[in-house]
């Protein structure tokens, strides 16, 4: 099975911080990697997919980058409505594993 | 646009199944690729298993085998998770979700308990 190690795994920070968020797979997974962001009581909503590549409707202060093992989540500039718990997911094999999570909190 | 629309919040007994639904709109089942994801209270995502369309068969992960069964009825288009032999550690919310990730059904409490 491919492990997803994502960190840090709480981060606290400022409107208007920039922020990053990374996962290591443990072997190659190409760009078979998502980013999801979660808020409390609600289902996942995918943000970022082919670890790079904006989902449509998803405000451009989230950007995706990476390939491999190697991935991050960055947002530019933090706003309030993006105080939640992120994850990644990688689909390149199965089972499908998902990263611990991030909860991104205010500071 | 497609929307996944699932059945409502269960209780069950330690030993009990439960069925879980999950229907498609706006697209038909067959275009997707369906798989089921849960969250126990506090914790993390949790991949059970989906369709895998390269080999048109449906993988499990390990830890369910033996326990779940996601079937799909495509004259409704809905799919459905049972998973059997629950336990307290079983209490979650279950999610649809089309492969990879890319819509989300609202989520379904399954709370296990005597």
């Amino acid at each position: 099975d491919i492990q997803m190690t994502q960190s840090p795994s709480s981060l606290s920070a400022s409107v208007g911080d920039r922020v990053t968020i990374t996962c290591r797979a443990s072997q190659g997974i190409r760009n078979d990697l998502g980013w999801y962001q979660q808020k409390p009581g609600k289902a996942p909503k995918r943000l970022i997919y082919a670890a790079s590549s904006l989902q449509s409707g998803v405000p451009s202060r989230f950007s995706g980058s990476g390939s491999g093992t190697e991935f991050t989540l960055t947002i530019s500039s933090l706003q309030p409505e993006d105080f939640a718990t992120y994850y990644c997911l990688q689909h390149n094999s199965y089972p499908r594993t998902f990263g611990q999570g991030t909860k991104l909190e205010i500071k | 646009q497609v929307q996944l629309v699932q059945s409502g919040a269960e209780v069950k007994k330690p030993g009990a199944s439960v069925k879980v639904s999950c229907k498609v709109s706006g697209y038909t089942l067959t275009e997707l690729s369906m798989h089921w994801v849960r969250q126990a209270p506090g914790k993390g995502l949790e991949w059970m298993g989906g369709f895998d369309p390269e080999d048109g068969e449906t993988i499990y992960a390990q830890k369910f085998q033996g326990r779940v069964t996601m079937t799909e009825d495509t004259s409704t288009d809905t799919a459905y998770m049972e998973l059997s032999s629950l336990r307290s550690e079983d209490t979650a919310v279950y999610y649809c979700a089309t492969g990879p990730g890319t819509h989300w059904g609202q989520g379904t409490l399954v709370t296990v308990s005597s």
